[in-house]
């Protein structure tokens, strides 16, 4: 069974600090993708990246980074000089190829607060 | 605007009650899901379907709870006997088909506002 586990329920941070988010997770599958979304106030969740599990190279997108360690079964996602509008719910989740349906099963959230 | 839409927003509804939920998802994704949020937790996965054919359930799904998705495009879900213990934000997402190499397994899904279900 697939698992994602963010340990990290709630974060505050003062805008221009760097906050990074955790997420492990567990699978017996060989290939799987992870993801991240945003949930901000308004509710919608928003996809921010995909990686695959057989690409450990870490990305980076503006403020954005992620860090995938398969060695830890980790996929961990930094925002470097954090904003205001930085604030939301991020979610974690996991799609495993053997289920062949593509549904994510998702960590449970990290509420990132950004303070001015 | 071509994102994915959720009709209604928010249902009060009264215990035993019936509820319908409506999700249009993008125009070309072949893929459909429903997930189920409560506060504090990830969207819980509820079942999918690819064009017309509902293709899993997950045993959240009891028998009160119905999907359909009669010509591919729209979908509809169902709840018979509403209970308390159905009040959540019920999300839909859908996602393209194979883009290139990648089978549609690998595709991100988009999501819509959800509907937020209340029952009292």
């Amino acid at each position: 069974a697939q698992k994602v586990t963010q340990a990290q329920t709630e974060i505050s941070v003062v805008e221009k600090e760097d906050v990074t988010l955790d997420c492990v997770y567990e699978t017996r599958d060989t290939t799987y993708y992870l993801f991240w979304y945003k949930q901000p106030p308004s509710g919608e969740l928003v996809f921010l990246i995909r990686r695959n599990s057989f690409d450990e190279q870490n990305e980076i997108s503006g403020r954005y980074s992620w860090n995938f360690q398969k060695s830890t079964s980790s996929f961990n996602f930094t925002i470097t000089a954090s904003q205001v509008v930085d604030s939301a719910v991020y979610f974690c989740a996991l799609s495993e190829a053997d289920t062949n349906a593509g549904k994510s099963t998702f960590g449970d959230g990290t509420t990132l607060t950004v303070k001015p | 605007d071509t994102g994915v839409s959720q009709d209604p927003r928010h249902k009060i509804t009264k215990r035993g009650q019936n509820v319908t939920f409506r999700c249009d998802p993008i125009s070309e994704h072949n893929r459909l899901y429903w997930y189920r949020q409560t506060l504090g937790q990830g969207p819980e996965f509820l079942t999918y379907f690819q064009n017309e054919a509902q293709l899993e359930k997950s045993r959240l799904l009891s028998d009160r709870f119905s999907a359909e998705r009669p010509k591919g495009s729209f979908s509809t879900l169902e709840i018979q006997r509403t209970e308390q213990g159905d009040s959540a934000m019920y999300l839909c997402a859908s996602s393209s088909p194979t883009s290139g190499r990648l089978p549609s397994v690998y595709n991100e899904q988009f999501f819509g506002p959800g509907t937020r279900l209340t029952v009292l």
